[in-house]
């Protein structure tokens, strides 16, 4: 079975800094990956996927998660945030083939002007 | 392109009373539809889902039943509302392992 741990439930980041957003999946085969971001009482967004390809993929607002399969990890990145980036992300994992996703319990991202 | 929707937005019931929130999808055919709760500081909690017309699987055992009468539209009800069914529900569709969220029904019980 799948399983998505994202050990950090907040995460306060001044404005214009850096942050990292750790997600770590568990599954016995091939997946798809993703990051869905959700701002106050609205649905869940997606942000970016990784389906296959290229390991390393790009939101079109600055963000980007890379695939490292031996660590069996999606870290979502940005180098700079802005404060209308704060909003609570989940990451996800899809089993190819499966019909479920398995959504982590998200990380609140705080970001401090 | 595909859109989904979901109303209504917000619904406060008192406990006891039955509930219905309706999802549908628009732009696509035969969906995988999705019905998700999220409660006040936890995560996505997967309630049901269909892959096709009348076929409903359940993923926790509780009051609440899905139904899906037409190929593009997915209900969820409950005959008599608990205060734990308090919370904010999500429907969804999915393609190619993406799932793509309505807009969310804010639901309160009292």
């Amino acid at each position: 079975a799948q399983s998505v741990t994202q050990l950090d439930s907040q995460v306060p980041v001044f404005e214009e800094a850096p942050v990292e957003l750790r997600c770590n999946y568990s599954s016995s085969v091939s997946v798809y990956l993703f990051w869905y971001v959700q701002y106050p009482n609205q649905g869940l967004q997606l942000l970016l996927k990784y389906l296959s390809g290229s390991t390393l993929v790009e939101s079109i607002n600055g963000f980007e998660a890379e695939f490292n399969k031996s660590q069996t990890s999606f870290h979502l990145r940005k180098p700079s945030v802005h404060i209308s980036d704060t909003a609570e992300y989940f990451c996800a994992v899809s089993e190819r083939g499966y019909q479920k996703v398995t959504f982590g319990t998200g990380t609140k991202l705080q970001v401090i002007p | 392109s595909q859109t989904i929707h979901q109303w209504p937005a917000t619904l406060v019931q008192p406990v006891g009373s039955p509930l219905s929130l309706e999802c549908t999808v628009e732009g696509t055919s035969n969906p995988n539809l999705y019905w998700y709760r999220q409660a006040a500081g936890r995560g996505l909690q997967l309630l049901f889902y269909s892959v096709g017309i009348g076929q409903i699987s359940s993923e926790v055992p509780q009051n609440l039943s899905a139904s899906r009468p037409q190929d593009r539209q997915f209900i969820l009800s409950s005959k008599k509302l608990l205060l734990s069914d308090s919370g904010f529900y999500l429907c969804a569709w999915s393609q190619t392992g993406m799932q793509f969220f309505g807009p969310g029904t804010r639901l309160t019980v009292l």
